[in-house]
């Protein structure tokens, strides 16, 4: 079935820093890919998506690449700020399978002054 | 309302008690579903509704799980028997109709903090 695997945490970078937290799915069809953010107390928001191969999502300075010859779908961004201190969630659907998502585990991304 | 709702936010419970939760969808919504998220880990799949028929409901870990959309809008999600392990955060998700290509992003709820003592 489908499924998605990220980047283990937690990570903690200093501000400013270089973000990279790897994803790769697993999925017999064509499915969308998404990247959830869940700030501390908060619930689930959608930071970016990406519906095709070769498709860029982007958002707050998050960015990510649908890559359907490496199954991945990783997000980055240049430069962090303290306020970017969350859980990230990569995560798939597919409306083959009822568009259900299939989330990761989750990365807790601290970013310290 | 503006996005979805869930209500309690919190439910405190005992040991083979029954306890509801419900989900309020952004209106106009047609599909519903409902997850599962265990402290540390990535939302769970149980349920989903289109309209009022569970289309899917794979993911229910067992027969003490059941949900109900009667009208279409509103969803309850119904735990028989609660156990400790039962205990987790319970979101509910929206979206617009299924539709055939690209995606059809789901809106969630805050969530219902279950602990099951």
């Amino acid at each position: 079935g489908n499924s998605v695997t990220q980047m283990e945490g937690p990570v903690t970078l200093s501000e400013e820093a270089f973000l990279t937290i790897n994803c790769t799915y697993t999925a017999t069809g064509y499915p969308s890919l998404f990247w959830y953010v869940q700030y501390p107390g908060e619930g689930l928001q959608l930071l970016l998506k990406a519906t095709k191969a070769d498709d860029k999502g982007s958002n707050k300075g998050f960015e990510a690449t649908y890559r359907k010859e490496t199954t991945s779908f990783h997000l980055e961004k240049g430069s962090v700020q303290v306020s970017d201190s969350a859980v990230y969630f990569c995560a798939l659907s597919d409306v083959h399978n009822n568009n259900d998502m299939r989330f990761g585990a989750g990365t807790r991304l601290t970013v310290k002054p | 309302g503006a996005g979805v709702s869930q209500t309690p936010s919190n439910k405190v419970t005992e040991k083979g008690k029954y306890v509801e939760l419900r989900c309020d969808p952004i209106s106009g919504h047609t599909a519903l579903y409902w997850y599962r998220q265990s402290l540390g880990q990535g939302p769970e799949f149980l349920i989903y509704f289109q309209g009022t028929g569970a289309a899917d409901d794979s993911g229910l870990p067992n027969d003490r799980f059941f949900a109900v959309r009667p009208e279409g809008s509103v969803s309850t999600l119904k735990i028989q028997r609660t156990e400790r392990g039962d205990s987790a955060v319970y979101l509910c998700a929206s979206s617009l109709e299924i539709g055939t290509s690209g995606s059809n992003e789901q809106f969630f709820g805050p969530g219902t903090r279950l602990t099951v003592l």
